[in-house]
């Protein structure tokens, strides 16, 4: 199995003040066909998984741009430049690659201090 | 406008059977993988399997082969996720998504609201 890793599990932040987050996979996420499929994933309390990034840095519409997704291989990083208040909640990574077994990270909570 | 509605909040006893479900609309229910994901109450996201409901192919994830049962019914363009013996250990919200018109893809760009299932004596 791909295990995802993600760090840190928590992360406390000031608003107005940049966040990131850290995704690292036990094996290389890059397919045959040369793209990465790494996704990254919001979820507020009480509200189903959003996604904000597909294949490593393209953004979804309506994901304001102070999301950016960056990385390549097996390390990969989800990036706020300045959090808000309506960014709390938990962060997923998620690989696609290695299908059909999909693997999550265990979560990133986000908080505002 | 893509949309995927489940079906509501269930309370079942251990030992019984349960099958919930996932209706698509605005887009080609057939031509695309309906993927569902676990969450246990407090925990993270994990993948249970997925089906194409064009010719109901399915493929599980090993922790949940041979514990639930995925089918589609591409007449009415529902996914469905079923147990035939719940556990305790089953109560969870279980999440229903777009996977992605291929396999290997960026997928669940699409998700429904969850379906909270609780499983007591």
């Amino acid at each position: 199995d791909v295990v995802m890793t993600q760090s840190p599990l928590s992360l406390p932040v000031t608003l107005g003040q940049p966040a990131s987050i850290s995704c690292r996979s036990s094996q290389s996420l890059v397919y045959s066909d040369g793209n990465t499929y790494l996704n990254w994933f919001q979820q507020r309390p009480g509200q189903s998984p959003r996604r904000l990034i597909y294949k490593v840095s393209n953004r979804d519409s309506g994901v304001p741009d102070r999301f950016s997704g960056s990385g390549s291989g097996t390390d990969f990083t989800l990036k706020i430049s300045r959090v808000e208040a309506e960014d709390v909640g938990v962060y997923y990574c998620m690989q696609g690659t290695h299908w059909p077994l999909i693997t999550f990270g265990q979560g990133t909570r986000l908080e505002i201090k | 406008e893509v949309q995927l509605v489940q079906s509501g909040a269930e309370v079942k006893k251990p030992g019984e059977s349960l099958k919930i479900s996932c209706k698509g609309s605005g887009y080609s229910f057939t031509s695309y993988w309906i993927g569902w994901v676990r969450q246990m109450p407090g925990k993270g996201l994990e993948w249970m399997g997925i089906i194409y409901p064009g010719d109901s192919d399915t493929r599980y994830s090993p922790s949940f082969q041979g514990q639930v049962t995925i089918s589609a019914d591409k007449s009415i363009s529902t996914a469905y996720l079923q147990w035939s013996s719940l556990k305790a250990s089953d109560t969870a919200m279980y999440y229903c998504a777009r996977h992605g018109a291929t396999v290997v893809t960026p997928g669940y760009d699409y998700w429904g609201q969850g379906t909270l299932v609780t499983v007591s004596s």
